[in-house]
């Protein structure tokens, strides 16, 4: 079936430093991919998505490229805040099957000290 | 302001004491969906519902109901609580479905049961 694996940490970083958190996605179709994240106290937001390959989501200095020929959706940042500490999601859509929720992956744990 | 919102935040109840958990959007959206967080296992669909009184089940509905009856509301209830349900709990909802559309999730449930 639909599966997400994501990087899970916990990662601790300095500010400033640079992120990648590695996605790769099992899907039959052509998915869309998302980033979500969830702030200290608070529900999912979307962070950024992509709905075909090539694709390229971008938010808050958050970057993802939607890669079909390796199945990833990577998220990115040049320069991360203390604000930045989250807990990141990606997850996908399903094409296929009637299926009507999103796939996640299991979750990281980021912190970023000042 | 557009929300999703759930009642209460923080529950403790005992095995077997029938519960709802509440939960209400102000978007007029169709498709509304509770998730169950838990660590090491990211999010969960419990159920779905496509419209009012259209619901369906998702990947861990034992032990759950839902009802729709109006479009803003999509309450979650545990007719008979066990430990094994002590969890986060999201409630979430969309215009029409999942596809490639954004999700807008609540606050969360934290729920335990003794």
């Amino acid at each position: 079936g639909d599966s997400v694996t994501q990087m899970e940490g916990p990662v601790t970083l300095s500010e400033e430093a640079c992120l990648t958190i590695n996605c790769t996605y099992t899907a039959t179709g052509y998915p869309s991919l998302f980033w979500y994240v969830q702030y200290p106290g608070e529900g999912l937001q979307l962070l950024l998505k992509a709905t075909k390959a090539d694709d390229k989501g971008s938010n808050k200095g958050f970057e993802a490229t939607y890669r079909k020929e390796t199945t990833s959706f990577h998220l990115e940042k040049g320069s991360v805040q203390v604000s930045d500490s989250a807990v990141y999601f990606c997850a996908l859509s399903p094409t296929q099957g009637g299926s009507e929720k999103l796939v996640f992956g299991k979750g990281m744990k980021l912190t970023v000290n000042p | 302001e557009a929300q999703v919102t759930q009642n209460p935040r923080y529950l403790i109840t005992v095995t077997g004491k029938k519960l709802t958990v509440t939960c209400s959007q102000n978007m007029n959206h169709e498709y509304m969906s509770w998730y169950r967080q838990d660590p090491g296992l990211g999010l969960r669909q419990i159920y779905y519902s496509m419209n009012v009184e259209v619901t369906d089940k998702g990947d861990v509905p034992e032990g759950y109901k839902v009802s729709r009856k109006e479009k803003r509301n999509f309450p979650l209830i545990l007719e008979s609580p066990s430990p094994n349900q002590t969890s986060l709990y999201f409630c979430a909802s969309s215009l029409y479905g999942v596809g490639e559309e954004t999700q807008y999730f609540g606050p969360g449930t934290r729920l335990l049961v003794l």
